[in-house]
Formats: structure tokens, sequence, C-alpha cells
């Protein structure tokens, strides 16, 4: 099955510790995606990457950091420079990104919640 | 400044009636909006979309509606089913980035 694949389920973060989380997809798509979401609070763009090797950050990068050396790979690390990393973090991707894919649906992940110990 | 304004916190509708789901927008630059469903501590499911050159879209018993001029949209379903018991998020889109989205809505369906 074709699929988002978040890994792990459930992560704890000691205070100064950097922590990464896999995002993996078998849909061939381009366009991968990080978003954070807070207690009754929408989704929040981290970072996005529309191609291998190309990323950009969204409205909340600041402590963030990602990488995509493949097509099927988008890993997130927190580091210790995010004050408030608690939050449930989601992973996307789409068919195409950028503006050949405006109109294309992001399909989602089931998600990493992260918490600090 | 949230762009994109889901109002209602929480909406409950009697099985068989028709939900309504509301969603307001300041961007005039979007051009192409989504409704997603979230179950808890589960990732968002594609529901619905519609661009801008379109005001409705419908798809089995989901229909959204787009009113450009007032920049609202919004999600009917009917009937509405116990399953459909989640939280809505509406989404827009208008650049080469991500998506932004709402706070959600948590529609409960009483039988």
């Amino acid at each position: 099955d074709g699929g988002i694949t978040q890994s792990p389920k459930y992560l704890f973060r000691k205070e100064g510790q950097n922590v990464t989380l896999s995002c993996e997809q078998n849909l061939n798509h381009d366009a991968m995606y990080w978003y954070r979401q807070d207690p009754g609070q929408g989704l929040r763009l981290i970072y996005y990457s529309q191609i291998v090797n190309d990323f950009q950050k969204g409205d909340i990068a600041e402590g963030y950091s990602v990488s995509r050396e493949k097509k099927e790979s988008f890993p997130l690390t927190v580091t210790s420079a995010q004050k408030n990393p608690t939050a449930f973090y989601l992973c996307a991707s789409s068919i195409v990104g950028g503006w050949r894919g405006l109109n294309q649906p992001q399909h989602f992940g089931d998600g990493t919640r992260l918490s600090i110990l | 400044d949230q762009q994109v304004k889901q109002n209602s916190p929480s909406l409950s509708v009697q099985e068989g009636r028709i939900s309504i789901l509301n969603c307001d927008y300041t961007n005039s630059m979007f051009d192409y909006f989504l409704w997603y469903k979230k179950y808890p501590a589960e990732g968002p499911t594609f529901l619905i979309s519609i661009s801008s050159i379109k005001d409705k879209n419908e798809d089995g018993r989901f229909t959204v509606f787009l009113n450009k001029s007032a920049k609202h949209l919004s999600l009917h379903i009917v009937p509405s089913q116990p399953g459909d018991s989640a939280v809505y998020f509406c989404a827009a889109r208008g650049g080469a980035d991500g998506l932004t989205f709402g706070k959600g809505t948590h529609l409960i369906i009483q039988p």
C-alpha cells in the first residue's frame, strides 16, 4: 500500500538534545512538507521541499532543520534551539510542488507526538 | 494574523441532518481551497477541494461552496453519519509553498 510513514509515533526529548523525526513516502511524490500542530490550533508550516536536494523555510522554521537527500525521505530535526518543541508533528507530500502543484492535495502521515522530559 | 478562520470551534448535528462547516479567509491570493478531516492521534485525511474558478464542487455526501466576493467557503455534509464525527480543517493555498490552515471545527454527530 502506498502512503506516508512517520516514526516514531511518540518521542521524548531531554533538555538540550536534538531529536530527528522520520518521514518516508512511497507515493513517488516530488514535494514533501512538515507541519506542527499545537492544541486548539491549526497546522503551521515548518519546512517544505519541492524536489530532492532542495528545501525552503515555512512560517515557523526557527529551531528546526531538514534534509532531502532522497525523494522518499524528508527527516525533520528538532534542535535544542527550539524552546517549545512539545507538539504534534505532521509530514505531508503532494505529487508535485511549487506552482505546478497548486491544485494538488497534500496527503498526510499519522504524525509524531513530541514531548519534553 | 490568521489568514484562514474557522470561527466555530465545535458544531453538534443530529444524525441524518445536514452539517454545514464554515470558513473565511482574508488573503485574496488564495486560489485553491481544501477540506481535511482529522481523527485524534491521526494525520488529516483529504476530503474535497475547490479551485477559485469554481463556486461548487460535489463528491458524494460532501459539497464545498466558494463565495469569492465574500471570501467564504463552506462544507456541506448530507446526510450526516456517526463516522463523520471528527475535527474538520479548512486549508488554502495561494503560492508555491505549503497550505495555510484554519484552527478546525469539531463536528459531533448525535444519534
